[in-house]
């Protein structure tokens, strides 16, 4: 099993520029996360999706959009990129909202 | 909301000391309450978790501890080793939340 995978695994992009990150679990699991980890601090709940069909907001949903593409698949959308949404973007899943697992992290810059 | 602090933000101990982290949380309904290490440039991945019908719960040099009259938990990692250096994450959530909540995590270092 690969577990949780994203690409790419490292992205520059000009302001004002959209992109897409790519998620995917191959564990089955029900719930699929969006954080963002920025130098030296915590993870930030973007969205999340606690089953197939349904999205939520997190704590910092604001200039991204997400879509469940099914069961496996969660993508992140920046539609226009900014240089404060510069981070390290990682994705994750669960069975059932508890323990999470972690796919390797994109790393974002927005020049 | 849930609402979960961690203490310390950075913690440095002596190679073969133990440390402690400490968590509190808000919500009394919270009942999973796990721990995650982050090393440089890696992934966060679980190394211990506990729920709230157990107090403690020991693996080889760790150990998680909770009291749920006071609210709190902490983490405990005995005969510290240079591998031990990371970000330690912990976190809660209820069995009717979709999520968890993750407190501000520790940067722990092992001096040698």
């Amino acid at each position: 099993n690969a577990g949780v995978t994203q690409t790419p695994k490292f992205q520059v992009l000009k302001t004002g520029q959209s992109m897409t990150l790519q998620c995917a679990q191959d564990m089955n699991h029900n719930s699929m996360y969006w954080y963002r980890q920025d130098p030296g601090m915590g993870l930030r709940l973007i969205y999340y999706s606690a089953s197939e069909g349904t999205t939520d907001k997190g704590e910092v949903p604001n200039g991204y959009n997400v879509s469940r593409l099914n069961k496996r698949e969660f993508s992140l959308r920046l539609e226009s990129a900014a240089p404060s949404q510069t981070s390290v973007y990682f994705c994750a899943s669960s069975l059932s909202g508890d323990t999470q697992y972690f796919g390797p992290g994109t790393r974002l810059t927005v020049l | 909301g849930e609402n979960v602090e961690q203490h310390p933000s950075t913690l440095s101990v002596q190679e073969g000391d133990s440390a402690v982290i400490k968590c509190t949380y808000s919500d009394s309904a919270s009942n999973y309450f796990p721990w995650y290490k982050q090393e440089l440039g890696k992934r966060p991945q679980l190394i211990i978790d506990i729920r709230s019908n157990v107090g403690e719960k020991k693996d080889q040099r760790i150990a998680v501890t909770l009291n749920k009259t006071a609210k709190h938990f902490s983490l405990h990692i005995t005969e510290t080793q240079p591998e031990d250096s990371a970000v330690y994450f912990c976190a809660a959530s209820k069995s009717s939340a979709s999520k968890i909540i993750f407190g501000s995590g520790t940067r722990l270092s092992i001096r040698p």
